[in-house]
């Protein structure tokens, strides 16, 4: 079983709607999550961190179920621009201080 | 602020040979960690260094090892290249401690052939 896991998508989406999608992960002992964005060819980029309150960052929410052991996002009024491949990222405890454990992508393909 | 730079951007090998890839870090970054992406894939950890030393490790062969020099740059060198090493190969940069953010590089594409 791989250690964090999405559902590749594509999630095709018309421009304005809402779309949102999970990550799974497999370590309770996982510390810190994040959601990276990655363009096609390009590197990750921080989107956003994610905590046991939830946390929202313009049209970008996520969420943490510890007990459940999923993290999600929620892309509100989608723009163009928001097509890209989103990685679930994952990292363990004091141990692994920086090791990012990352998910193979959501893509998300935002339609005119 | 040049941030996270690596060299070079593309890089075509015939299998067999041997391959070094660099890395800066981001300013006032102490930490680089290297990653592998081979395509449809997210990246994979392969290995991190501090203080110039190996401090963890990925599930990667010996045929990967790895340089960080007092400057805090780091090297890549993968021996005995196979097809299946073509991939990104992506540096990312952290300040010990202050684990905020990794700031990636924009990667190293290698071709093996």
């Amino acid at each position: 079983r791989k250690e964090v896991e999405q559902d590749p998508g594509p999630f095709n989406v018309p421009e304005g709607a809402t779309v949102a999608f999970n990550c799974t992960y497999s370590n309770s002992a996982s510390q810190s999550f994040f959601w990276y964005r990655q363009d096609c060819r390009k590197e990750p980029k921080l989107l956003m961190s994610v905590y046991s309150s939830g946390n929202e960052d313009g049209r970008f929410t996520a969420q943490l179920n510890r007990a459940s052991q999923y993290i999600s996002l929620l892309i509100r009024d989608s723009k163009l621009s928001d097509s890209a491949t989103y990685l679930c990222v994952v990292t363990g405890g004091a141990d692994s201080w920086g090791k990012l454990q990352f998910g193979a992508g959501t893509q998300v393909v935002v339609t005119p | 602020d040049a941030g996270v730079t690596q060299s070079p951007t593309h890089l075509i090998k015939t299998r067999g040979q041997q391959v070094t890839l660099r890395c800066s870090p981001k300013s006032g970054h102490d930490t680089v960690s290297w990653y592998q992406q081979a395509l449809g894939q997210g990246p994979q950890f392969i290995f991190q260094y501090y203080e110039e030393e190996e401090r963890q490790r990925g599930n990667f062969p010996d045929r990967f090892s790895g340089h960080q020099f007092p400057n805090y740059s780091s090297e890549l060198n993968v021996n005995a290249l196979l097809l299946g090493d073509s991939a990104l190969y992506l540096c990312a940069s952290a300040q010990a401690g202050v684990y905020t953010e990794a700031f990636f590089g924009q990667g190293t594409r290698l071709t093996v052939v």
